[in-house]
């Protein structure tokens, strides 16, 4: 079974803080993704990666940046939060059918 | 750019058949996919048409018209658990190697 694991379920940041989301993937896939998911929006695709060190700009990157020095784990970074970035953020690694971790709910206060 | 529609909600009663509509508009199409999320969960695979036609996977079948742009997702013998969102997903012939999703279907099984 395809494991993709997110370091927290939950967390809340003050603005201007710096926070880390990591994902982890247990299946050796090329290609890793961070979504955010908003009500009324669906999943808004952020940055993907398709190889360790290589990234690429999905539809909505500003404020957010990534990290990628292994195979297995894809970081997001938000420099300097924000209220507009509260929101689920959804990690998900794909080489036919995409999986997804189980979410990270993140409040900017 | 891409784009995928589909209704935002819709309500069936426990047994009955419900049909999930999606259509698209992107720059190169591969395939069409469905994926089932409940309240507080991930998105889960459901399915995936790449050519015309229909696909059937127990009480969930899903048809794609590549001519048309459009694909559906169908539900039969309603049950409260199929009480979830529904998303469309392209995935496209280009560079872009990330599914583009749809806003989402939420469907009420009521008894």
């Amino acid at each position: 079974d395809v494991k993709v694991t997110q370091s927290s379920r939950y967390l809340v940041k003050r603005t201007g803080e710096k926070v880390f989301l990591e994902c982890v993937q247990d299946m050796d896939h090329e290609n890793m993704f961070w979504y955010r998911q908003d009500p009324g929006l669906g999943l808004r695709l952020i940055y993907f990666s398709y190889d360790v060190k290589m990234k690429e700009k999905g539809d909505i990157p500003e404020g957010y940046s990534v990290s990628r020095e292994k195979k297995e784990r894809f970081s997001l970074i938000l420099e300097s939060a924000s209220t507009n970035q509260t929101s689920m953020y959804l990690c998900a690694s794909r080489q036919g059918e995409q999986y997804f971790g189980p979410g990270t709910r993140l409040t900017v206060t | 750019g891409q784009s995928l529609e589909q209704p935002s909600e819709v309500t069936a009663v426990e047994g009955a058949i419900v049909q999930i509509n999606c259509t698209y508009q992107t720059s190169g199409f591969y395939g069409l996919s469905w994926y089932q999320q409940h309240d507080g969960g991930a998105p889960t695979f459901l399915s995936y048409n790449a050519l015309d036609g229909l696909e059937e996977t127990g009480r969930f079948s899903s048809f794609l018209s590549r001519s048309d742009s459009y694909g559906y997702l169908l539900l039969q013998e309603l049950q409260m658990k199929d009480s979830a969102s529904y998303f469309c997903a392209v995935r496209e012939d280009t560079g872009r190697r990330a599914l583009t999703f749809g806003s989402g279907t939420r469907l009420q099984v009521q008894p």
